[in-house]
């Protein structure tokens, strides 16, 4: 059965820590992997990964893939209370043009 | 560009009753998708469309869930009878479709269904 499998599920942090979410998967075609980051309803993109080891950046975020070892990570370095939100790993199947989500990791960040 | 429009934004509904959800994907996507979101889960996928064709349902509860995308735009889904393990949010998301490697989904404000 395809699952992704995200952790911490809940992580608290000061303001200007730097942060590891982690997300494994096993699916069978394996295509992409998406971050999304949901605040209030509707989740919102992040990153795409298709390729192992090539980090993509934006800002204070960035992540990367291990194809080989099945996981990612999304780090976020001096964080901001702006950045408290759930952030989902999905998985998408070749050919299937259809993603699984992980359980989400709620990311707390307090002043 | 217009994003992903969905209605209502929160319904309250009695277990039994039937409720509709309303989605109008971005213009010119041909793929759209409504998940079911409860609470401290991910989304998990009910149905998904191309134009308008069903392309994958086996996630979808069929004795009490429908959906339907005429013309291949607009898209409604419905719950009859409603049980109380229905209270979730309820995503639709479209994406432009094709065969380009890896792809984004843009996802809705969602509605918040609580059956009471």
């Amino acid at each position: 059965e395809d699952k992704v499998v995200q952790s911490p599920l809940s992580l608290v942090v000061h303001e200007g820590d730097t942060v590891t979410l982690n997300c494994s998967y096993e699916v069978t075609n394996f295509r992409s992997l998406l971050w999304y980051k949901q605040e209030k309803k509707a989740p919102t993109f992040l990153f795409m990964l298709t390729s192992s080891g090539i980090e993509k950046k934006s800002g204070r975020l960035s992540s990367i893939l291990d194809k080989k070892e099945l996981f990612s990570i999304l780090n976020i370095t001096a964080t901001q209370t702006g950045d408290s939100a759930i952030y989902l790993c999905a998985v998408e199947w070749r050919g299937a043009q259809k993603l699984v989500f992980g359980q989400g990791t709620r990311l707390t960040i307090n002043p | 560009e217009a994003g992903v429009a969905q209605s209502p934004r929160y319904k309250i509904i009695e277990k039994r009753q039937s409720v509709a959800f309303w989605c109008n994907p971005i213009s010119g996507h041909a793929t759209l998708y409504w998940y079911q979101q409860i609470l401290g889960q991910g989304p998990k996928l009910l149905i998904q469309f191309q134009n308008n064709g069903v392309v994958d349902d086996s996630q979808l509860p069929k004795d009490r869930f429908s959906a339907e995308r005429l013309k291949g735009v607009d898209s409604t889904l419905k719950i009859q009878p409603a049980k109380l393990e229905d209270s979730a949010v309820y995503l639709c998301a479209s994406s432009p479709g094709g065969l380009a490697i890896g792809y984004e989904q843009y996802f809705g404000p969602g509605t918040r269904l609580t059956v009471t």
